[in-house]
């Protein structure tokens, strides 16, 4: 079974800073995926940056990066020069292509992410 | 940017109605997710498809049935709504399995 664990509940920071939002996993497959999504208060989920198991490079999309981990099976979330409208819910999630049983996103709790003026 | 469609984006039922979730995008994508969500909470995935003609139960246990007659459309009813039925439920599809998912807007669900 897989498994996401997001420690941080919630988190305030300042405008311009970085901020670096944390995932740990846990799996028995050899191949899978790791994604994070941003959800704002109206609910829909937004897809922002994905990491393959495989992958030697850490993901890059604009501000957004991964900081993946594989030993330490850990993929934090950098958001670099936050701005007021990243404030949102933050979801990590991971993907197994091993094939059978169900093929969807497994999600950590969430960190709610409020950005101060 | 990614084109999937629910409605309706808001319901509120009383107790005892048969309720039907829409779903639908136009990306040709073979893979659909729904995903239930209670508020401030992770998702967990509801039903799933390969396919037309395809549906799974997923992780979490739901007495919503789903359908997929054609490619791009993937409802989810609810024959006999229930209070305990509230809830966010989110509709997603992807390429193949464990390819990007790409999420519609969400239905929020009240059953009063």
């Amino acid at each position: 079974a897989q498994k996401i664990t997001q420690t941080q509940p919630g988190m305030f920071v300042q405008e311009k800073e970085a901020v670096t939002l944390d995932c740990t996993y846990d799996t028995s497959d050899q191949s899978y995926g790791l994604f994070w999504y941003k959800q704002p208060s109206s609910g829909e989920m937004i897809f922002l940056i994905y990491q393959g198991s495989y992958d030697e490079q850490n993901a890059t999309e604009g501000r957004y990066s991964l900081n993946f981990q594989k030993a330490r099976k850990s993929a934090n979330l950098v958001i670099s020069a936050s701005q007021l409208g990243d404030s949102a819910m933050y979801f990590c999630a991971m993907s197994a292509y091993s094939g059978g049983g169900a093929d969807g996103l497994t999600f950590g709790k969430g960190t709610h992410l409020i950005i101060q003026p | 940017e990614a084109d999937i469609y629910q409605t309706p984006r808001y319901l509120v039922i009383g107790t005892g109605k048969k309720i039907t979730l829409e779903c639908s995008q136009t990306m040709g994508h073979d893979k659909m997710y729904w995903y239930q969500q209670d508020p401030g909470m992770e998702l967990h995935l509801i039903h799933y498809s390969y396919g037309v003609n395809s549906t799974e139960k997923g992780d979490l246990s739901s007495e919503s049935t789903v359908s997929r007659i054609r490619t791009e459309h993937f409802p989810l009813t609810l024959e006999s709504a229930r209070p305990s039925h509230t809830s966010q439920y989110l509709c997603a599809s992807s390429v193949k399995a464990g390819d990007t998912q790409y999420f519609g807007p969400g239905t929020r669900l009240t059953v009063l």
